[in-house]
């Protein structure tokens, strides 16, 4: 199964900032996906990272908010911009092996 | 958006009982698959349903799924303090992309 290593494990942000999360996967794959977790909450997809494509953003996620890049098979970031308090959640990515997803240990957001 | 709802929101039982949790969906699916997550962090994947199948069983944990219904349940039987987690229910919906969508947990508490 694919190991994957997210950071910043955690950040605390000001309000207008930027904060990019990094997930590296330690072998090739195709699909990767971004989740966002509000506090209590369910995961709810921000968007669908493909090599070599533009990103797929679910409804009420646009690209001029969480930016994704994927330069290759192994990597890929999301960006959180020009935050507010409503952005602070956990933010996970995670990749497709066979029908599974398996996950990075999330990057856990406060802005203040 | 979410799809499927669970049930209970949170249980708490003693060690060495069984917990059941229950998850209801809304659109066709391929498959439903069972995921915990610890302490706000990443998920792991526990089992999967086909939709094609009733029942399914790993080592403590046995999930029925009816489609007619389109509901699932997940049992944990003779659970123990390290059951303590988040579980929930997710959908791989049938549509042209792939896309795994979860439902709202339950937090299981298991009391030594």
């Amino acid at each position: 199964s694919a190991v994957i290593s997210q950071k910043p494990s955690r950040d605390i942000c000001q309000r207008g900032t930027s904060l990019t999360i990094q997930c590296q996967v330690d072998s090739q794959v195709t699909m990767m996906f971004w989740y966002r977790q509000q506090p209590g909450q369910s995961l709810t997809l921000i968007a669908t990272a493909n090599q070599g494509s533009e990103a797929t953003y679910e409804s009420g996620f646009v690209i001029d908010k969480f930016p994704i890049s994927r330069p290759n098979l192994t990597f890929s970031t999301l960006t959180v911009s020009n935050m507010s308090p409503e952005d602070s959640s956990i933010y996970l990515c995670s990749v497709k092996e066979g029908e599974k997803l398996f996950f990075g240990s999330g990057t856990q957001l406060s802005v203040l | 958006s979410q799809q499927g709802e669970e049930d209970p929101q949170a249980l708490s039982i003693q060690e060495g009982e069984n917990a059941t949790m229950n998850c209801s969906y809304k659109t066709s699916i391929n498959n439903l698959q069972w995921y915990r997550q610890n302490s706000g962090r990443g998920l792991v994947h526990l089992i999967l349903i086909r939709s094609n199948e009733r029942e399914k069983h790993s080592g403590r944990l046995r999930v029925t799924l009816d489609t007619s219904k389109k509901s699932s349940s997940l049992l944990i039987t003779a659970s123990r303090a390290a059951d303590t987690a988040s579980y929930f229910c997710a959908t791989d919906v049938m549509d042209s992309s792939y896309k795994l969508i979860f439902g709202s947990g339950t937090r299981l508490l298991v009391r030594p």
